[in-house]
């Protein structure tokens, strides 16, 4: 079975500029995640979909982050514009609803340059 | 916003020696886990115990759960080199959602 597959790898942009991450959920599972990490701290949630039903972004920028999950399957995050401080690894992770666990992807590392 | 703090922040160890780390947390939890993260990849799931279970085994892994503390404990034993890695406790809480909240990690070396 595939894990949650998340592209690209690794972007570096200037900024200023807008940048895009991609996540495929395992198949099946419900719940998909983004968080955020920043170097050496733990992951940080920014918007938890239930479905295709946002129902946790209160940790999102929202004057230049959004999301998507078309379908209540695959998720875009954008951030426009992207800035300095947004330079992270942009994990996705997806659960099914009758289990526990979490299944993370490798992550996207941003460089904001 | 972080739930769980761990600590220490770091620790080195020996191989074959046991790590122990900690974690704790702030508001009444469901359950809590345990990850691990290798370096530059992607979190993996180890243990979970729930509010009502007090200790876990699963083989080399032990974790502990006081819910009157709000802590719990991971403990890694006869460690290996592979062993070396981030470890994150992640609390969930809150009925009927499953709102997945990290600590900010204790960074494991195990020295050959």
């Amino acid at each position: 079975e595939a894990g949650v597959v998340q592209s690209p790898r690794y972007k570096i942009i200037e900024k200023k500029q807008p940048v895009a991450f991609w996540c495929n959920p395992i198949s099946g599972h419900n719940t998909l995640y983004w968080y955020r990490q920043n170097l050496g701290q733990g992951p940080e949630l920014l918007i938890r979909y239930e479905n295709e039903e946002a129902v946790d972004d209160s940790q999102l920028p929202k004057d230049r982050f959004s999301a998507e999950r078309l379908k209540g399957v695959d998720s875009t995050l954008k951030i426009q514009p992207a800035e300095l401080g947004d330079s992270a690894v942009y994990l996705c992770a997806s659960r099914h609803y009758s289990d526990t666990e979490a299944f993370f992807g490798q992550g996207t590392r941003l460089t904001v340059v | 916003s972080q739930q769980g703090e761990e600590d220490p922040q770091a620790l080195s160890i020996q191989e074959g020696e046991n790590a122990t780390m900690n974690c704790s947390y702030k508001t009444s939890i469901n359950n809590l886990q345990w990850y691990r993260q290798n370096s530059g990849r992607g979190l993996v799931h180890l243990i979970l115990i729930r509010s009502n279970e007090r200790e876990k085994h699963s083989g080399r892994l032990r974790v502990t759960l006081d819910t009157s503390k709000k802590s719990s404990s991971l403990l890694i034993t006869a460690s290996r080199a592979a062993d070396t890695a981030s470890y994150f406790c992640a609390t969930v809480s809150g009925a009927g959602s499953y709102q997945l909240t990290f600590g900010k990690g204790t960074k494991l070396s195990v020295i050959p």
